[in-house]
């Protein structure tokens, strides 16, 4: 099944302590891109990958890593995470910025 | 600058009424435009995409959306809502050589039986 997965679906942590949301895609797609979604905010890029070693910046990236050295994998790196972090993120991959997005589940991030 | 905008953060409509989710964009050249939904706890799936053509678009579930140029609008529509129809819709886009996906704010319905 075509699916983009993200983990983990739920995470609490605290100021200050990296972690990882993982993103992986089996459709072999090029472009992958992550968001957060904020009530009243809709949806806003932090990083996006048109392949594999190729990434920028989105609209709000400050706080944020990613890396893409697998096609498949575009994983979300905060290095110290702040409470103005805590969000819906979400994971999505396609065959470019013009082809329509798949979306992963989510993964609810509260940070105290 | 290139954006989108949906016009209206709530709406309430009757099972069973017709509906119509505004989308406005402002780009240079004509956008490729989406509409995505999202329930409850889940990602957004795609309902419709335009990218050139027939100003009509149909998509999944029933729904449809019409690309006007002259107003800058790709609203979508449904003739007969159905309760599972409640979640939070958006539009979004980008103009053909962009890298950069704009997604609008959200319009949340609400279906009332």
């Amino acid at each position: 099944e075509a699916q983009v997965t993200q983990n983990p679906r739920y995470l609490i942590t605290v100021t200050g302590k990296k972690l990882t949301v993982t993103c992986s895609q089996n459709m072999n797609h090029e472009y992958m891109s992550w968001y957060r979604q904020d009530p009243g905010l809709g949806l806003r890029q932090i990083y996006y990958s048109m392949n594999v070693e190729v990434t920028d910046k989105g609209d709000v990236p400050e706080g944020y890593k990613v890396s893409r050295k697998e096609k498949r994998n575009f994983p979300l790196i905060l290095e110290s995470p702040s409470p103005n972090q805590t969000s819906l993120y979400f994971c999505a991959s396609s065959f470019g910025t013009t082809s329509p997005l798949h979306f992963g589940n989510g993964t609810r991030l509260t940070v105290t | 600058a290139q954006s989108v905008t949906q016009p209206d953060i709530h709406i309430t409509v009757s099972e069973g009424a017709s509906l119509e989710l505004r989308c406005n964009y402002s780009y240079g050249a004509t956008p490729y435009l989406f509409w995505y939904v999202q329930s409850p706890g889940q990602g957004l799936q795609l309902l419709l995409k335009y990218f050139s053509g027939d100003t009509l678009v149909q998509g999944i579930k029933g729904f449809e959306a019409e690309f006007k140029r002259s107003q800058s609008s790709f609203n979508l529509r449904k003739p007969s809502v159905h309760w599972s129809d409640a979640a939070e819709y958006f539009c979004a886009g980008v103009t053909g050589g962009g890298n950069k996906l704009t997604f609008g704010t959200g319009t949340q319905l609400k279906v009332e039986l």
